[in-house]
């Protein structure tokens, strides 16, 4: 299966900050990542697809780069409603595979 | 477009979990999408189950081996699940989302929206 290596696994940041999560493929996979964010007790939220496009309704302080086998989702001046745990998810082959996950802590 | 999980909340071991997902806002017998099942452990990262295409095409998680099946129910507009032979590793939230394409090169996916998630507990 092809493996995503998300870096780091948890982060602590203030209000206003800007922060980047990276994500590694196992292989080459041009653009077929994807980015979501998990509230506790919610489902995921599509963010970011085919690893630049953000999806319609996130705000733009939201931005991803990449393409291969690393990408990073950025997300600039941060606030509260963004504190969460991040996921990439790659659409190369299957099966799917996701990230282990990015949590965005409060400092 | 919106989806909802159903089903049993508790499954005994080596019995077989079955869900349904409940579409709506969307026929899940026309366009161009994808119907997949995902699970997450508490606690844990997403594992992604398995899918149904429009035209009933299937594609599962080699990891569930022959446990696993997905189905359409056009008449109820909904996505059924079933898992056999279920074990504690089994117990997680369960959600079902949709899955868009592109319809040309490169077809690049993506899951949205997703459902709920419903919490589904192997014990005995």
């Amino acid at each position: 299966d092809l493996q995503l290596t998300q870096s780091p696994s948890a982060l602590s940041a203030s209000l206003g900050d800007r922060i980047s999560i990276t994500c590694r493929a196992s292989q080459g996979i041009s653009n077929y990542l994807n980015w979501y964010q998990q509230k506790a007790g919610r489902a995921p939220t599509l963010l970011i697809y085919a690893a630049v496009n953000l999806q319609g309704g996130v705000p733009s302080r939201f931005s991803a780069s990449g393409s291969g086998t690393d990408f990073t989702l950025t997300i600039r001046s941060l606030q509260p409603e963004d504190f969460a745990t991040y996921y990439c998810q790659q659409s190369h082959s299957t099966p799917w595979t996701f990230g282990q996950g990015t949590k965005v802590e409060i400092k | 477009v919106q989806l909802q999980e159903s089903g049993p909340g508790l499954v005994k071991p080596s019995q077989t979990l079955s869900l349904s997902c409940t579409v709506s806002g969307a026929s899940v017998s026309s366009g161009n999408y994808y119907w997949n099942w995902i699970r997450q452990p508490a606690g844990k990262g997403l594992e992604w189950i398995g899918l149904i295409y429009t035209f009933g095409a299937t594609g599962y998680n080699p990891s569930l081996k022959n446990r696993v099946s997905i189905s359409l129910d056009t008449s109820r507009n909904q996505v059924s699940l079933r898992l056999t032979s279920v074990t504690a590793a089994d117990t997680a939230v369960y959600f079902c989302a949709r899955e868009g394409r592109y319809t040309t090169s490169p077809q690049y996916s993506w899951f949205d929206p997703w459902g709920q998630g419903t919490l589904v507990t192997v014990s005995s």
